[in-house]
């Protein structure tokens, strides 16, 4: 089945530096990526759609500022939290689609 | 918000009896697909059915679709412990195949 990876599967950076998140689909090409937050226990919000080639599409209340998407690869898509404060602490979720979506296994990110 | 409720919130059983999970959402839908998602790792895609599908089996899941009440259900026969895990539901709108998620339901299974 279609594979997704992400990367790094875990950081931890301190208040006010940029960390960036690659997602990759590893044996198929996806011109649409997905990017999701969770927060403990909770559910997946949708944050954005990376589009390959185009600017990203941010849902309601992300900002694009904040959360810079780059898709600039059939198989890559990369998110840079830029200034992370403690409150983007979170577990991001990247998915990419084939004939459905599949699911990367998520980034851990600790602002300190 | 267009998020999808899922109910219970919670579910625990005994391993070998069936867990039954629901789902409402607001939007009509392309189709609606089941996730699981095991506590700190990505999702594992269960099973989608279509919106003109009412019901659909893979093995010991089984799925339900009311595109008139806008609800499905997931039915997990026979339970085992390593069937612990949050399900989450997702209906897909538009192009793109854009989700939008259920709250979850987590599931345990106790020996």
């Amino acid at each position: 089945g279609a594979v997704v990876s992400q990367h790094p599967s875990r950081v931890i950076c301190k208040s006010g530096t940029s960390v960036k998140i690659e997602c990759r689909s590893l044996d198929f090409q996806a011109t649409t990526m997905f990017w999701y937050r969770q927060f403990p226990k909770k559910s997946l919000m949708l944050m954005a759609t990376s589009n390959e080639g185009s600017k990203a599409t941010y849902e309601q209340g992300v900002e694009k500022d904040k959360f810079l998407i780059n898709h600039a690869s059939l198989t890559l898509s990369t998110l840079t939290v830029t200034s992370a404060h403690p409150e983007d602490s979170s577990f991001y979720i990247c998915s990419a689609t084939e004939d459905t979506q599949y699911f990367g296994p998520g980034t851990r990110l600790t602002v300190l | 918000s267009q998020q999808g409720e899922e109910d219970p919130q919670a579910l625990s059983i005994q391993e070998g009896e069936n867990a039954t999970m629901n789902c409402s959402y607001k939007t009509s839908i392309n189709n609606l697909q089941w996730y699981r998602q095991n506590s700190g790792r990505g999702l594992v895609h269960l099973i989608l059915i279509r919106s003109n599908e009412r019901e659909k089996h893979s093995g010991r899941l089984r799925v339900t679709l009311d595109t008139s009440k806008k609800s499905s259900s997931l039915l997990i026969t026979a339970s085992r412990a390593a069937d612990t895990a949050s399900y989450f539901c997702a209906g897909s709108t538009g192009g793109g195949n854009k989700l939008t998620f259920g709250t979850g339901t987590q599931l345990k299974v106790e020996l």
